[in-house]
């Protein structure tokens, strides 16, 4: 298995501001996802977080809203910019294993904008 | 593109009774599915994936690619299987595998 820690798991923000979240695994990973899960609603794929080049971003998610990095195979970030009350959800960070190829979660950052 | 539907958003089952949680999907190639389970206020745990073929926590899941269903069973509901369900697909690209796409959830009672 993989521990997946993500920080902050959770955070009350201002409209306006940015939260950035990151996530560090403790195993040799192939994919990083982050995905959104809004109040009451199922996950929704956000990005595929690329090491070294920009992320694949999902139909409607964009780069200038949530900036990702992956700077190595084990760590990320995703940033949600110009935080409006919309955005208050979980957002939980995903890997698959390189040697068994099965898929972990994170416990999720929970956000909440004012 | 592809697509996870499950019908049912709350399902409610007395203890001991059998459970079936629906799951459909459409996807262009060969499928990989999995079964997510998130009980209250922790965090989302797989449950089962199809390739594996395992029973977990008396749960069991079958592909019927006929009729493209995942739909996870268990002959007797206990209360501790109270929680929301995900059925998930995921796909590949040219890139290898791409993320989860998600079903909206199902969310399982079990009563007394």
């Amino acid at each position: 298995s993989a521990v997946i820690s993500q920080k902050p798991s959770r955070d009350i923000c201002q409209r306006g501001t940015s939260l950035t979240i990151q996530c560090q695994v403790d195993s040799q990973v192939t994919m990083m996802f982050w995905y959104r899960q809004q109040p009451g609603q199922s996950l929704t794929l956000i990005a595929t977080a690329n090491q070294g080049s920009e992320a694949t971003y999902e139909s409607g998610f964009v780069i200038d809203k949530f900036p990702i990095s992956r700077p190595n195979l084990t760590f990320s970030t995703l940033t949600v910019s110009n935080l409006s009350p919309e955005d208050s959800s979980i957002y939980l960070c995903s890997v698959t294993l390189r040697n068994t190829g099965e898929l972990f979660f994170g416990e999720g950052s929970r956000l909440t904008v004012l | 593109a592809q697509r996870v539907t499950q019908p049912e958003k709350l399902l409610s089952v007395f203890k001991g009774a059998p459970v079936e949680l629906k799951c459909n999907y459409s996807y262009s190639g060969s499928p990989e599915l999995f079964w997510y389970v998130q009980y209250s206020r922790q965090r989302l745990q797989l449950l089962l994936r199809h390739i594996s073929r395992e029973s977990i926590k008396g749960f069991t899941a079958d592909l019927n690619k006929g009729e493209t269903s995942f739909h996870l069973k268990k002959p007797f509901a206990q209360e501790e299987d109270s929680a929301m369900y995900y059925c998930a697909l995921r796909s590949y690209s040219g890139g290898g595998a791409d993320g989860l796409t998600f079903g909206k959830g199902t969310h399982l009672i079990i009563q007394p």
